[in-house]
């Protein structure tokens, strides 16, 4: 069964540090690793799709790699600002009738 | 304005009762999915739908109920079965199985 881990739980940074997020899963027999961003009460927005196929995917200040051999994501965020404090999901979909298993998230808290 | 469209945004339940979560899309996708969120933790997959007139459970069914009559719609229905309801239910679609995945609102039910 895919278990998805991410650490830390919760991130708190000062305005305009780069920070990384870390998202690790247990089974590489994936289709895709997504990344997404839940502010409270919301819904999901998805940031970033990786394929199976690919190593990274960069969308304006944010950057995810995977490594699917090691069964490692990462989330870089570049110059933080306090709009990007949320909390953070990936989830990662198998090729196992095409499931997808969530992260437990980290929140991210960015100071002014 | 394509989406997903969850509502009501907030329900209430009394013990004993069946409540119905709506959820439609006009994206076209042909996979839709509902995940219950607890506090602090990731997303737990309780049906999915690949295709109209066919859905699977997921890891959580017990107690619910769904339908998959049109391609845009996908309601689920917490039954009175299920002991523990309250939570944030969140709807998903993607365009098949392993594409990207797009969220609705939600909708948060709380037992009184």
């Amino acid at each position: 069964k895919q278990e998805v881990t991410q650490i830390p739980a919760a991130l708190s940074v000062p305005e305009g540090e780069n920070l990384v997020l870390n998202c690790s899963f247990t089974d590489s027999a994936i289709y895709n690793l997504q990344w997404f961003r839940q502010d409270p009460g919301k819904g999901l927005t998805s940031l970033l799709l990786i394929q199976s196929s690919q190593r990274e995917q960069t969308s304006g200040r944010l950057n995810a790699s995977l490594d699917k051999s090691s069964g490692r994501s990462t989330l870089y965020i570049a110059a933080s600002q306090p709009g990007d404090s949320a909390t953070y999901l990936c989830a990662v979909t198998g090729t196992n009738a095409g499931k997808s298993t969530f992260g437990d998230g980290t929140t991210l808290t960015v100071k002014p | 304005d394509g989406g997903i469209t969850q509502s009501p945004k907030y329900l209430f339940r009394k013990e004993g009762q069946n409540v119905t979560l709506s959820c439609e899309q006009n994206l076209n996708h042909d996979a839709m999915y509902w995940y219950r969120q607890d506090p602090g933790q990731g997303l737990r997959l309780i049906y999915y739908s690949q295709i109209v007139n066919d859905f699977q459970k997921g890891d959580i069914a017990e107690g619910y109920s769904v339908s998959r009559e049109k391609k845009e719609s996908f309601p689920l229905t917490v039954t009175s079965a299920q002991k523990n309801p309250t939570a944030f239910y969140l709807c998903a679609s993607s365009m098949g199985v392993g594409g990207e995945a797009f969220f609705g609102q939600g909708t948060r039910l709380t037992v009184v």
